[in-house]
């Protein structure tokens, strides 16, 4: 079973819609969680650390579920500039500088 | 400040050929990765370094790969005897504690 389950999508969403994106993972150990987005044919980037008590920067929402081990990213008032692939990321505990587990992927698409 | 970079930006070769990839992280970075990622597909993590040690070399694909970092900075990547399937961006990261992975723009590997 693969450390980090996505649904790959594709999202497609009219602008201004709200969109949600869903991520499991396996290791009940895990510590830290994360998503990154990825524009076509760039590098992953750091959107957000997820904290246990949910957060939010500006139009995005992050939560998490420790015990069912699930992870959440929400999108309100979509823009086309949100179109790229939105990766789930966690560490799990041990190093603070081990490995990071990603996603596949989600993408997401937002069309006028 | 400079960000994490890599060259060559792209490299094309012949199978059976031998490559070397670089990574410059960013400076003071203890902890270094590398990943690749095939055209759609999530990354795949390959290996790890925390100071010049490899903690973590499980993803490495086969006995063909290899990767060293020396005085705890810049990493080489090398792929022996390179195969068709080995084609991908090979993507390089790097980190320090209480910071997030930085990525590099990556390599894009073609063997023909």
């Amino acid at each position: 079973r693969k450390e980090v389950e996505q649904d790959p999508g594709p999202f497609n969403v009219p602008e201004g819609a709200t969109v949600a994106f869903n991520c499991t993972y396996s290791n009940s150990a895990s510590q830290s969680f994360f998503w990154y987005r990825q524009d076509c044919r760039k590098e992953p980037k750091l959107l957000m650390s997820v904290y246990s008590s949910g957060n939010e920067d500006g139009r995005f929402t992050a939560q998490l579920n420790r015990a069912s081990q699930y992870i959440s990213l929400l999108i309100r008032d979509s823009k086309l500039s949100d179109s790229a692939t939105y990766l789930c990321v966690v560490k799990n505990r041990g190093s603070t500088l081990g490995r990071l587990y990603f996603g596949r992927g989600t993408q997401l698409t937002v069309w006028p | 400040g400079a960000g994490v970079s890599q060259s060559p930006s792209n490299k094309v070769t012949e199978k059976g050929k031998d490559v070397e990839l670089r990574c410059d992280p960013i400076s003071g970075h203890t902890a270094l990765y590398w990943y690749r990622q095939s055209l759609g597909q999530g990354l795949e993590f390959l290996i790890y370094f925390q100071g010049n040690s490899a903690p973590d070399k499980s993803g490495l694909p086969s006995d063909r790969f290899s990767a060293e970092r020396t005085g705890g900075s810049v990493s080489t990547l090398t792929i022996q005897r390179t195969q068709q399937e080995d084609s991908a961006v090979y993507l390089c990261a790097s980190r320090t504690v209480g910071n997030e992975q930085f990525f590099g723009p990556g390599t894009r590997l073609t063997v023909l």
